[in-house]
């Protein structure tokens, strides 16, 4: 079956510094992949998403990076975090015209 | 905005009620899918309805989509404790590979 894996489950981080969350995901070849943030009490804001190795698309211009090195890896990365940056980031995998499937989130607060 | 919107916001009922979502969307879809989050959790995949369908179940969930209308509804049946959750419904629009979501409905049951 497939699994989903994200980490870290909670972060904190200064104002400043980099960040880097991993996604891996287990029991599917060539998923599209999903990074997401969530507000408080809100619904889900789409920041990357990626139909293949090395192809990345963009949703929301910010100071947030995703790369793709492998195939069922997803890296959601920054070099400086920004305090608006704080918020529940959930990624997800998708095969064909299906539903998506959530790791358990990261909950990252910039202090 | 393309996005779905949830209603109502929020929904208080008694354990053993009935619960009914709505969601409206504004251009045309691929397919609907309705989601649960629990809080400080990943989102669970629960129904996906596809643009040439009205109607599917799953256990004492119901969906239905009108397309004329550009709505769909989540009926939850003999609602119990557990189903205190957000719902969001999202969709998939045409000639898109991603989700947009809603800000859900914040549904509480109360025993």
């Amino acid at each position: 079956s497939q699994t989903i894996h994200q980490w870290p489950a909670t972060l904190v981080q200064p104002v400043g510094s980099p960040l880097s969350l991993e996604c891996t995901v287990e029991g599917t070849s060539n998923p599209n992949l999903y990074w997401y943030r969530q507000a408080a009490g809100r619904g889900l804001q789409l920041l990357f998403y990626s139909v293949g190795i090395g192809q990345i698309s963009s949703e929301v211009p910010q100071n947030l990076s995703a790369s793709r090195p492998q195939d069922r890896q997803f890296i959601l990365s920054s070099k400086k975090l920004l305090l608006s940056d704080s918020g529940f980031y959930l990624c997800a995998w998708s095969v064909l015209d299906a539903g998506q499937y959530f790791g358990p989130g990261t909950r990252l607060t910039v202090l | 905005s393309q996005q779905g919107e949830e209603d109502p916001q929020a929904l208080s009922i008694q354990e053993g009620e009935n619960a009914t979502m709505n969601c409206s969307y504004k251009t045309s879809i691929n397919n609907l899918q309705w989601y649960r989050q629990n809080s400080g959790r990943g989102l669970v995949h629960l129904i996906l309805i596809r643009s040439n369908e009205r109607e599917k179940h799953s256990g004492r969930l119901r969906v239905t989509l009108d397309t004329s209308k550009k709505s769909s509804s989540l009926l939850i049946t003999a609602s119990r404790a557990a189903d205190t959750a957000s719902y969001f419904c999202a969709t998939v629009f045409q000639g898109a590979q991603k989700l947009v979501f809603g800000q859900g409905t914040r549904l509480t049951i109360n025993p």
